[in-house]
């Protein structure tokens, strides 16, 4: 299983970033996909979770309105639209897997959003 | 803000036990199974206990999940160096309708 997490980089306030997620080595419409992030010094933060076939997604409060997740299984492709981004968006963002909804079993090694004037 | 509540530090000597406490409510730990995740510095996060006392293959024995009512442990036997690290724990809340992780515990190996 692998996961490479991109797309981060540097965005003015107000600005909107997509992150891609691309699994190698398991049978990905099979599996729920969720995003967690880390600020500078902080914890873990679950920001969003989709299904194995897309039907269903779920958002921190803080991220609804503003955040989309998407997938593309033929492309074996998670993504995460984030519009209004904020200066407390600034995180290193991960994607990774859901087993059962339950847990997430494996991560990719996270890409960093940099949300600053 | 978080709605799982770890201390935010532990430590032992090596080959110490060391317990790390996951408190919650009737919507999360009540409710669902918990899970904790070990995160080693500059790192991404690795999963340790699953389903409250699962480990998942290539996780060392000493590590051992447990759970009762709306809180969770995590006990560590034989403390090593190299497990000096960040631990979560997390669950699914059934209320928030979202995956919450704990407010994170450093463990430091003296």
């Amino acid at each position: 299983v692998r996961l490479v997490d991109s797309g981060g980089g540097l965005v003015q306030p107000g600005g909107s970033l997509r992150l891609s997620c691309t699994a190698s080595g398991f049978t990905f419409s099979r599996y729920a996909m969720s995003w967690v992030r880390q600020a500078p010094g902080k914890g873990l933060e679950w920001v969003s979770l989709i299904t194995g076939s897309g039907g269903a997604t779920f958002y921190v409060d803080s991220g609804k309105g503003r955040f989309t997740i998407s997938r593309d299984n033929s492309k074996n492709t998670l993504y995460l639209h984030m519009n209004s981004l904020r200066a407390e968006d600034t995180a290193v963002y991960y994607c990774a897997r859901a087993s059962g909804w339950s847990y997430l079993d494996y991560w990719g090694l996270g890409t960093l959003v940099t949300v600053s004037s | 803000q978080s709605v799982l509540t770890q201390p935010p530090s532990a430590s032992g000597t090596p080959g110490q036990r060391v317990t790390i406490s996951c408190s919650g409510s009737s919507s999360n730990i009540g409710s669902n199974t918990v899970n904790w995740y070990q995160e080693l510095p500059g790192t991404a996060p690795k999963l340790l206990i699953n389903s409250n006392d699962q480990r998942p293959s290539g996780v060392p024995d000493r590590f051992s999940g447990s759970k009762s009512g709306t809180s969770a442990s995590l006990a560590i036997s034989g403390l090593q160096s190299e497990d000096e690290a960040d631990y979560y724990c997390a669950a699914w809340d059934d209320s928030l309708n979202a995956y919450v992780f704990g407010t994170g515990t450093q463990v430091t190996v003296l």
